[in-house]
């Protein structure tokens, strides 16, 4: 497989504006998730889909965040009016829930700063 | 919600040497529980994971030991070598397609 995909790998911003990350999951990989990873920090949960349904979201994902995955395979996030505080490395990673026990597979993220 | 905790937070050994790291969770409705290795710049790559029907799984130089009764999981790495060097987190999930809880994350060094 070629593994999840992550773009951009870099994002430098202002404050106040918006931003999209795609992600492109591993093929046949049935569930994509978001994770927010600050510095020194382990990664935190934001979101899941299976297919295109979104099924959990984190109460870290606030109303400024917004996660789609309109035909089941690749997914966008995006955070309108940036703020500081959402300076942070976004994971993607997908899994199967149909062959077994898979595990989750991550992308090398997209690392966002907000000047 | 789970929890996952970790020590140490930083680890040191001369190369040859083995590693431990420890881990305690919260919720008795985690039975799945992954080890991720990272390297500066990349995402966390799966090492070796664990289920809570077994006690211990070994992997060539790694190796995981798992007390459900205890809520307690640890990672073990024999003869490190310099390329070991990363931060490894542990984490927990009720299954590997749920969300994972990772734990705060340990930076190994291996000295040469």
């Amino acid at each position: 497989d070629t593994g999840v995909s992550q773009d951009p790998r870099h994002k430098i911003t202002k404050r106040g504006q918006n931003v999209t990350f795609r992600c492109d999951p591993i093929s046949e990989h049935n569930r994509l998730y978001w994770y927010r990873q600050t510095l020194g920090q382990g990664p935190e949960f934001l979101t899941y889909f299976q297919n295109e349904a979104q099924l959990e979201k984190s109460r870290l994902l606030s109303d400024r965040f917004s996660a789609e995955r309109p035909k089941g395979s690749f997914s966008t996030l995006e955070i309108q009016r940036t703020e500081q505080g959402d300076s942070a490395m976004y994971l993607c990673a997908s899994s199967r829930t149909d062959a077994g026990n898979q595990p989750q597979h991550f992308g090398d993220g997209t690392r966002l700063s907000i000047l | 919600g789970e929890n996952v905790e970790q020590h140490p937070s930083t680890l040191s050994v001369q190369e040859g040497d083995s590693a431990v790291i420890k881990c305690t969770y919260s919720d008795s409705a985690s039975n799945y529980f992954p080890w991720y290795k990272q390297e500066l710049g990349k995402g966390p790559q799966l090492i070796i994971d664990i289920r809570s029907n077994v006690g211990e799984k070994k992997d060539q130089r790694i190796a995981v030991t798992l007390n459900k009764t205890a809520k307690h999981f640890s990672l073990h790495i024999t003869e490190t070598q310099p390329e070991d060097s990363a931060v490894y987190f542990c984490a927990a999930a009720e299954t590997s397609y749920d969300k994972v809880i990772f734990g705060p994350g340990t930076s190994l060094s291996v000295i040469p």
